[in-house]
């Protein structure tokens, strides 16, 4: 199955600061999605086909990238952005989903 | 507004079995795929398989054969996910998703807890 490495796996962020996180796929895959996750609360679908906004995303949130190497980008860091992100592909079966990225406020 | 509404935490012991459901809500139940999916506590998300609800066609990740059966109900929009001979192991917050146009979960229900435990 294709492994998703996600980094950093914690990270703080200053409110204006730019955010970039990474997602490794083991092999190649034609697209990744990401969702957000609160603590408490179920995941979220964020982007999806890589760059995809999903309903209500706001546009300083981004998603880039191809075959093993993939972004999700928040160009100007705010408190509400504080939570867990979770890559995944399906490309090749089974779905599998990174380990995470926590991102914290500064 | 679409939701997906799961059934209420359950606590069962070790070799038992359990049914989590998945009512749907806010659009054509036979139209998407539903996904089902494992979170273990502090854990990243496994996914577990999923469902056609227009046919009952279903497909597991070979981690979850023999473990988790999915099925549905057409008349009450709803999905359901048996799980057998329950291990701690198996102690997780269990998701459904309804599939999107890409393999994505496009929409989560808000989880259900299982606890096994003697």
């Amino acid at each position: 199955q294709i492994v998703l490495t996600q980094s950093p796996a914690i990270m703080s962020a200053s409110p204006g600061e730019k955010v970039t996180m990474t997602c490794s796929a083991s092999s190649s895959v034609s697209y990744m999605h990401w969702y957000q996750q609160k603590s408490g609360t179920s995941p979220k679908r964020w982007i999806y086909d890589t760059s995809k906004l999903a309903s209500g995303v706001p546009a300083r949130f981004s998603g880039s990238g191809s075959g093993t190497s993939y972004s999700l980008t928040i160009s100007s860091m705010e408190a509400e952005d504080a939570a867990t992100y979770y890559c995944q592909q399906w490309s090749s079966n089974p779905p599998t989903f990174g380990a995470g990225t926590k991102l914290e406020l500064k | 507004e679409i939701q997906l509404q799961q059934s209420g935490p359950e606590l069962v012991k070790p070799g038992a079995s359990v049914k989590v459901s998945c009512k749907a809500s806010g659009y054509s139940f036979t139209d998407y795929n539903m996904y089902w999916v494992k979170q273990s506590h502090g854990k990243s998300l496994e996914w577990i398989g999923y469902i056609d609800p227009y046919n009952g066609g279903t497909s597991y990740n070979q981690k979850f054969k023999g473990k988790a059966t999915l099925t549905v109900d057409k008349s009450s929009s709803t999905a359901f996910m048996h799980l057998n001979s329950l291990t701690s192991e198996d102690s997780a917050v269990y998701y459904c998703a309804r599939g999107g146009n890409s393999g994505e979960g496009a929409y989560w229900g808000q989880g259900t807890l299982v606890t096994v435990s003697a």
